[in-house]
Order: structure tokens, then C-alpha cells, then sequence
């Protein structure tokens, strides 16, 4: 049983429109975060989040926005769509005031392909 | 930026063979490893947390060994069973920082 939602699992869209990917967690953790991941390569951390109303831009630059007005909702914004954001994006979330040994939850993930 | 390898990067076994692979990360500001195992169409599930020098776990056939000191971890597989193909991720834990995620090994074994 999932305790971290993404939807759309798959999405395939036109140049130019504007997607929100979905991400939703029913544990109460205040941290959460957006990694992409394109084939073959590693997972690289895009936005997070430490709780309502903080987000902060991760490694990898990214032209897509986050929002986090509720602790459980963290979706993510692509403004205009392109072929260069085809990728897959995973959510996750860990629980509050550790380093991490509780580790992180992940989502299913989110295959994006702009066509 | 912190830089976590894994190699190899992909494994092709054959069904009942052993395997293992390596994660190096920075041997200094460790707090903890994370051995994640990723299945297609599938969330990342955490196999185990590591945290101290000479650690090592072990869940069924799948056991793991920490050495800070140096900065590697081995996972290995015992009998390798074609349920078992996956990416294995590592991912290094420096206290209050954000995970950094290896780039994974992709495992496939073959029946």
C-alpha cells in the first residue's frame, strides 16, 4: 500500500502546454522532494521542500516549479512544455528532524514525454 | 557538489549465480548509507541503512557491508533469482543534508 501518490504514472504531451505533476503523502513527513531521472543516468534532486510554504531549487537546474501550501501536497509545474523535459520525475518525502535514517519514501514516479 | 559512484553499472547474472557491486561516497561528514532496491514501473524500496564502519546487514539472500574509513559499500546477492533484477541505488547521508543518489547498478538475471 502506497503512502506516497504521483499521478499521471505516464503522460504524454504536446510542445507549449502546461502539465502539473501531481505528488501527495499521507504520512505527515515535512520534507519533501522532486528528483529527475533520465534514462541511464542518476537520480538528481530538481526542488524540495522542508515543510508548508518553503520550497528551495535543488542540484540540477530545472525550469519547473513547485508549491507546498499543505503538508501532504507537493505538485510540480511545467510552465511550457518541451522535448528537452522528457524525462521521468520521482517524488519522495522523509520524516521530520532526522538526517535520514528513517530514509525516504518514494513515488512510483511520473514518465514524461513532450512531443 | 558530492560525488556517489556504483559499479558495475549494469550486471547481467545468470539465475543461481552470487553477485555483488560497490558504492563509493565521501569518506568524511558520514552519518549514513542507503541501499535502495528500484523494480520497473515500481517505487524505490529501502533495503537497508548503514551507519557504522563495519556494518553489516543482511535481509534474506541480500547482505551488505559498510567500510567509512575508505567510503565503499558492497551489496551482495546470494543465488541470484530473476525477481532480484532491478537498479540497486545507494544513496550517501551527511546529517541535515539531502540525499546524493549513485547513479545504480541495473541488475538482470537471467532464468
Amino acid at each position: 500500500e502506497a503512502d506516497i501518490y504521483q499521478t499521471p504514472r505516464y503522460l504524454v504531451i504536446g510542445t507549449g502546454k502546461k502539465i502539473t505533476l501531481e505528488c501527495s503523502q499521507t504520512m505527515g513527513h515535512d520534507k519533501m522532494y522532486w528528483y529527475q531521472q533520465d534514462p541511464g543516468m542518476e537520480l538528481h534532486l530538481i526542488h524540495y521542500s522542508y515543510g508548508v510554504n518553503s520550497t528551495e531549487k535543488g542540484d540540477l537546474s530545472s525550469e519547473s516549479t513547485v508549491s507546498r501550501i499543505r503538508t501532504e501536497h507537493f505538485p510540480l509545474t511545467l510552465e511550457s512544455a518541451r522535448p528537452s523535459h522528457t524525462s521521468q520525475y520521482l517524488c519522495a518525502s522523509s520524516a521530520p528532524g532526522t538526517g535520514g535514517l528513517s530514509g525516504y519514501t518514494f513515488g512510483s514516479g511520473t514518465r514524461l514525454t513532450v512531443v | 557538489i558530492l560525488n556517489v559512484e556504483q559499479s558495475p553499472q549494469s550486471l547481467h547474472v545468470q539465475e543461481g549465480d552470487s553477485t555483488n557491486f560497490t558504492c563509493s561516497f565521501p569518506s568524511s561528514n558520514f552519518y549514513a548509507l542507503h541501499w535502495y532496491r528500484w523494480e520497473t514501473a515500481k517505487s524505490p524500496e529501502a533495503l537497508f541503512v548503514m551507519t557504522l564502519n563495519g556494518d553489516e546487514k543482511k535481509k534474506g539472500r541480500i547482505s551488505a557491508t559498510l567500510n567509512t574509513k575508505e567510503g565503499y559499500s558492497y551489496l551482495y546477492i546470494k543465488g541470484s533469482q530473476p525477481e532480484d533484477s532491478a537498479t540497486y541505488l545507494c544513496a550517501f547521508d551527511n546529517y541535515g543534508q539531502n540525499f546524493v543518489f549513485g547513479p545504480g547498478t541495473r541488475l538482470s538475471v537471467l532464468p
